[in-house]
């Protein structure tokens, strides 16, 4: 089956540390994102990539890392620079709208919930 | 620079009745795409129905259209017979060339 699957689901982390959460798709899309979403709230662009070994910020990068060392993989680190990191994280992925144009909807992943102690 | 807007925080509708979930929008490309977007308590984002910003007729999907109103640069959600498994929260987004923007939210609870 194609699909974004994320991992893990529930992911807990002592204040100072660093995690990195998963994110992996086999829609052989060119295209990935993540999304921070707190409660109530909408989905906010952490970082996106077009390509391979190249992203782009979205609008609220600070605290965050990202690598795109493989079109399947975007793995995100929430740093211990991020100072409030208790959300619920969202991947996704699209196909480039150079192949499919304007209309190339999103993908998501089930999500992971990061809860800081 | 994208920006969409959804006013309505959250609505009650009766099994059966229709429901309509706004939401307005303000970009300066000239080629995009507008997309709704369901989320269950479980957290998962569903697509529901998408507009290009060239197309002339309202997209229809099922039970989902889409009053698409370009002028207005609106794209309002339309639910028909409502029903109780529709009761999530529903996002407008609209995306160009690979980026996305969503709006906060409208909360849908479907009463028996």
């Amino acid at each position: 089956d194609g699909g974004i699957t994320q991992s893990p689901k529930y992911l807990f982390r002592k204040e100072g540390q660093n995690v990195t959460l998963s994110c992996e798709q086999n829609l052989n899309h060119d295209a990935m994102y993540w999304y921070r979403q707190d409660p109530g709230q909408g989905l906010r662009l952490i970082y996106y990539s077009q390509i391979v070994n190249d992203f782009q910020k979205g609008d609220i990068a600070e605290g965050y890392s990202v690598s795109r060392e493989k079109k399947e993989s975007f793995p995100l680190t929430v740093t211990s620079a991020q100072k409030n990191p208790t959300a619920f994280y969202l991947c996704a992925s699209a196909q480039n709208p150079a192949v499919g144009g304007i209309g190339n909807e999103q993908f998501f992943g089930p999500g992971t919930r990061l809860t800081v102690l | 620079a994208q920006k969409i807007t959804q006013t309505q925080p959250g609505m009650f509708v009766q099994e059966k009745e229709a429901v309509t979930l706004d939401c307005t929008y303000d970009t300066s490309d000239q080629s995009y795409g507008l997309f709704w977007y369901k989320q269950p308590s479980s957290g998962e984002m569903i697509f529901l129905i998408y507009q290009g910003s060239y197309d002339e007729q309202n997209a229809t999907e099922g039970r989902y259209s889409l009053n698409f109103q370009k002028a207005r640069k609106s794209a309002n959600l339309v639910i028909s017979a409502s029903q109780l498994g529709d009761s999530a929260m529903y996002f407008c987004a609209i995306g160009s060339w690979g980026k996305f923007q969503f709006g906060a939210g409208t909360q849908v609870v479907v009463t028996p």
